[in-house]
């Protein structure tokens, strides 16, 4: 199987900070990568899909890029409702696999 | 609006078994693969299983040989059978659309179930 390792695995800004998340995969997955924010009681939320295509709805400051086996999420200017957990998620194949996910906190 | 709804978990005893189910609305059902993810209490997301529109399943090393996935495209409905649960099966787990172009998958996910938390305890 694929595996995603995410770094880091917890991270702490402030709001209007810039931050990025890399997603580094065991393999070439050309650009078969998925972005998702889960905060607790909540379904996941799909952010960016195809490496770097935003879902509808979702705002600018997140965007993502990478193609290949390194790949980012960046949140361009934190917002107080972006501190969440965050995980990518490989369909090159199956088995589909998520990285270990990221914990956003507040400083 | 497209959405999905999941059943009720439950409780159950290690060794025993629960169906869940997710019923899908606002799209065409039979056009998408469709999948299980679960998280574990602390834990992150773990992909469980899908099922391509036209039938072929996929499963996870974890649950392979003790849970199978089904679909019924006339009623919309997504289904999970779980049996010889174990204990570290206690999870809450989500249904999802798989977005991919076609209805082979694999894609990503949107939207998805509410979740529904089967605990698995003596």
């Amino acid at each position: 199987a694929i595996q995603l390792t995410q770094s880091p695995s917890s991270l702490s800004a402030s709001v209007r900070d810039r931050v990025t998340i890399t997603c580094r995969a065991s393999q070439n997955i050309f650009s078969a990568l998925a972005w998702y924010q889960l905060k607790p009681g909540n379904a996941p939320k799909l952010l960016i899909f195809d490496a770097s295509t935003l879902q509808r709805g979702v705002p600018s400051r997140f965007s993502g890029s990478g193609s290949g086996t390194d790949f980012t999420l960046t949140i361009s200017s934190l917002q107080p409702e972006d501190f969440a957990t965050y995980y990518c998620q490989q369909f090159n194949s199956y088995p589909q696999t998520f990285g270990q996910g990221t914990r956003l906190e507040i400083k | 609006e497209v959405q999905l709804v999941e059943s009720r978990g439950g409780l159950v005893q290690p060794g025993g078994s629960l169906r869940l189910s997710c019923e899908a609305s606002g799209f065409t059902f039979r056009d998408h693969a469709m999948t299980w993810v679960r998280q574990a209490p602390g834990k992150g997301l773990e992909w469980v299983s899908a099922i391509s529109g036209g039938g072929t399943t996929y499963y996870a090393d974890s649950v392979q040989g003790r849970f199978t996935v089904s679909r019924d495209n006339f009623r919309n409905t997504l289904y999970l059978q779980m049996d010889s649960l174990r204990v570290g099966d206690t999870a809450v787990y989500y249904c999802a659309r798989d977005c991919y172009y076609d209805s082979s998958g694999p894609g990503w996910f949107d939207p998805w179930g509410q979740g529904a938390l089967v605990t698995v305890s003596s």
